[in-house]
């Protein structure tokens, strides 16, 4: 009964490389969050997707940020030409689709990324 | 998205109960009180949710103010591995939002 999986756990980039990190939702939940939180600080919500469709974006910075949740496979965070400033804990979370406010998030144990 | 306030940081003792407050005085009838904690270097942990009655589980109660503008997490006995932040978040079942928002939490200590 695996729950959410998120790869790598530790990933070490240099600036201006490109970081991809995966997760793959808990069995049965088909819709899936990302979040980051920068050391010292708060978890801040990046993105919200189902397969196929971002359906909420809103929290994702405007440059070098992508994510996608295709029809088959992991979902993807794709940062481009990392900075300093994006070394942080990425974490992933999965649900059941919405249906009230009673929604649960199950979280993985996050993508830890250093920027060097 | 109705607002929480929790205390920053609070003490415990190993084996006694704990319990930890929130206030969500602007809370309105659609929104769930869900709790979530962060243990030290892992992802957020689900904890327990409620809309008006007080709820129980295997982890914790939740016990909800009869006015709801106000909620406690019950951990009946601490255990060192309670140790971590614990959110207090409201989430709504109108609206286009469908995010958990994070506050600062409560930092809860267990003391050996």
């Amino acid at each position: 009964n695996a729950g959410v999986m998120q790869n790598p756990r530790h990933l070490v980039r240099r600036r201006g490389q490109e970081a991809r990190l995966r997760c793959s939702p808990m069995k049965g939940h088909s819709h899936v969050y990302w979040y980051r939180q920068l050391p010292e600080e708060g978890l801040k919500f990046m993105v919200y997707l189902q397969k196929e469709n971002i359906i909420d974006e809103s929290g994702m910075p405007k440059e070098r940020f992508s994510a996608e949740f295709p029809k088959e496979g992991p979902s993807i965070l794709r940062i481009q030409q990392v900075v300093r400033g994006d070394s942080a804990a990425y974490f992933c979370a999965s649900s059941t689709p919405w249906q009230s406010g009673a929604n649960v998030l199950t979280f993985g144990a996050g993508s830890r990324l250093t920027v060097l | 998205d109705a607002k929480t306030t929790q205390p920053n940081s609070m003490e415990s003792n190993e084996e006694e109960p704990v319990h930890l407050p929130c206030n969500h005085s602007t809370i309105s009838g659609t929104d769930y009180i869900h709790w979530y904690r962060q243990l030290p270097s892992q992802g957020p942990e689900y904890v327990i949710h409620g809309l008006t009655s007080n709820v129980n589980n295997r982890m914790a109660s939740l016990a909800i103010a009869e006015d709801r503008k106000s909620s406690t997490l019950i951990l009946h006995r601490a255990t060192l591995r309670d140790a971590a932040v614990y959110y207090c978040i409201l989430r709504s079942s109108s609206g286009s939002a469908r995010q958990l928002t994070f506050g600062s939490g409560t930092q809860l200590t267990v003391l050996p």
